[in-house]
């Protein structure tokens, strides 16, 4: 099975850069991907590692390190609209993503 | 991107009655769609998977005979919660895999179930 850990919440003010970090357990791990949700809105794809490093797209970017069980989504340059659930997701190959129990981002003026 | 819809987005209903779900993957083929449920402020917890032609394999803990899934083409996959109660009032949501890929899914809007 998997379980993969998230920060519950994390505040940042406008225009500061915010690293949301998550560690899994995981057999059979495939890829690490990053969703954001708004309230009241379903998962939107961000980000999607299969390799280890560093993956950009934009004011984000995510980082997978296989070796340590970890990664982490960078938000920089943050807007008060970044506000939202950030989940991490682990990818068994055709199976369904197992979802991390998912970061609160608060984002201050 | 590919698209995924899901109708209806809200339905309020009365406890014992069933509620159908469809989710569509609009300009892709899916054979694989799951269904996810979503309590407030948690994550989303998978339900099952739906397997064009074949039957859904559900996750421990989730009654086969309570949500009845049908995945009769390869862009439509319904999910019916039959006999409801209020406490499954929760956020349904569909994700599609496109034939072609690996692990990108791809969500539904949800479907925001309230069982009176």
């Amino acid at each position: 099975g998997q379980s993969l850990e998230q920060p519950s919440e994390v505040t940042a003010v406008e225009g500061a850069i915010v690293q949301i970090n998550c560690t899994y357990q995981t057999s059979g791990f495939y890829g690490l991907s990053w969703y954001q949700q708004h309230d009241g809105g379903a998962p939107t794809f961000l980000s999607y590692n299969a390799l280890d490093g560093l993956e950009e797209t934009g004011r984000f970017s995510s980082f997978l390190s296989r070796s340590d069980s970890y990664g982490y989504l960078l938000l920089q340059e943050l807007q008060m609209k970044d506000s939202a659930s950030y989940f991490c997701a682990g990818g068994t190959g055709r199976r369904a993503l197992t979802f991390g129990s998912g970061t609160r981002l608060q984002v201050q003026p | 991107g590919a698209v995924v819809s899901q109708h209806p987005s809200r339905v309020i209903c009365k406890s014992g009655t069933s509620v159908k779900i469809e989710c569509r993957s609009l300009d892709f083929q899916a054979t694989t769609m799951f269904w996810y449920r979503q309590f407030p402020k948690q994550s989303l917890m998978l339900m099952a998977t739906s397997n064009e032609g074949s039957k859904a394999t559900y996750e421990q803990g989730v009654e086969k005979d309570k949500f009845l899934i049908n995945h009769a083409s390869l862009t439509l996959s319904t999910l019916t919660v039959t006999s409801a109660h209020p406490e499954d009032s929760s956020f349904y949501i569909c994700s599609a895999r496109d034939s072609q890929s690996t692990d990108t899914q791809y969500f539904g809007p949800g479907t925001r179930l309230t069982v009176l």
